[in-house]
């Protein structure tokens, strides 16, 4: 099983920020917490990552726990071209849990 | 840059038969890895080749084979394919194995198999 836990869906208005959470309480000390997402009928996109520090670029920001057994994928005002299945991954498990699929609504 | 492409995007197989998923990456990445994705599922890792020369197995590699050609290239065989190995085939590549990197990922290959 993966080792991050995520919610099955979300939704969001357009044009409104949009926080994916994801939890991983048995993260170590070296495991990076990546964010992709995927398109219908497209292999998954990289998103941003982090290791302890909050981390921003043109996509998205991420926030991470204090206690890096949590983190947030911050949208800062969704589109429709947003919407997708969200996946958060400890990049030295690699492994894809179902992910959150967020609708966003016009 | 092209990326990272595969070959082929469908594929219709026979249970018995075999095949080779092509896979290339032209951004120099010295890590390559093969996923599947099944139906509503996220993906689950097959093999991967930290650097050319090295392969190992990830979380399903039951029933398949790999071959880093080149630097460039990943190849996924099926011996003797089965339906349970229908599936949605992605390819991934990274600078490197460490976490620090990120993947980047084809656009699937769909094989189903009857």
């Amino acid at each position: 099983d993966a080792k991050t836990t995520q919610p099955n869906s979300m939704e969001s208005n357009e044009e409104e920020p949009v926080h994916l959470p994801c939890n991983h309480s048995t993260i170590s000390g070296t495991d990076y917490i990546h964010w992709y997402r995927q398109l219908p009928s497209q292999g998954p996109e990289y998103v941003i990552h982090g290791l302890t520090s909050n981390v921003n670029n043109r996509m998205a920001s991420l926030a991470i726990a204090e206690d890096r057994k949590s983190s947030t994928l911050i949208l800062h005002r969704a589109t429709l071209r947003d919407a997708a299945v969200y996946y958060c991954i400890l990049r030295g498990d690699m492994r894809f849990g179902a992910g959150t699929r967020l609708t966003v609504k016009p | 840059n092209a990326g990272v492409t595969q070959t082929p995007k469908f594929q219709v197989l026979k249970t018995g038969q075999s095949m080779t998923l092509q896979c290339a990456q032209d951004m120099n990445h010295n890590s390559m890895y093969w996923y599947r994705q099944d139906p509503g599922m996220g993906l689950r890792l097959i093999y991967y080749s930290a650097s050319e020369g090295t392969t190992d197995k990830g979380e399903v590699p039951n029933g398949y084979n790999v071959s880093r050609l080149n630097k460039r290239e990943f190849s996924l065989r099926l011996e003797s394919a089965a339906p349970s190995q229908t599936s949605v085939y992605f390819c991934a590549s990274s600078e490197a194995p460490s976490g620090f990197y990120e993947q980047y990922f084809g656009p699937g290959t769909r094989l189903t198999v009857t």
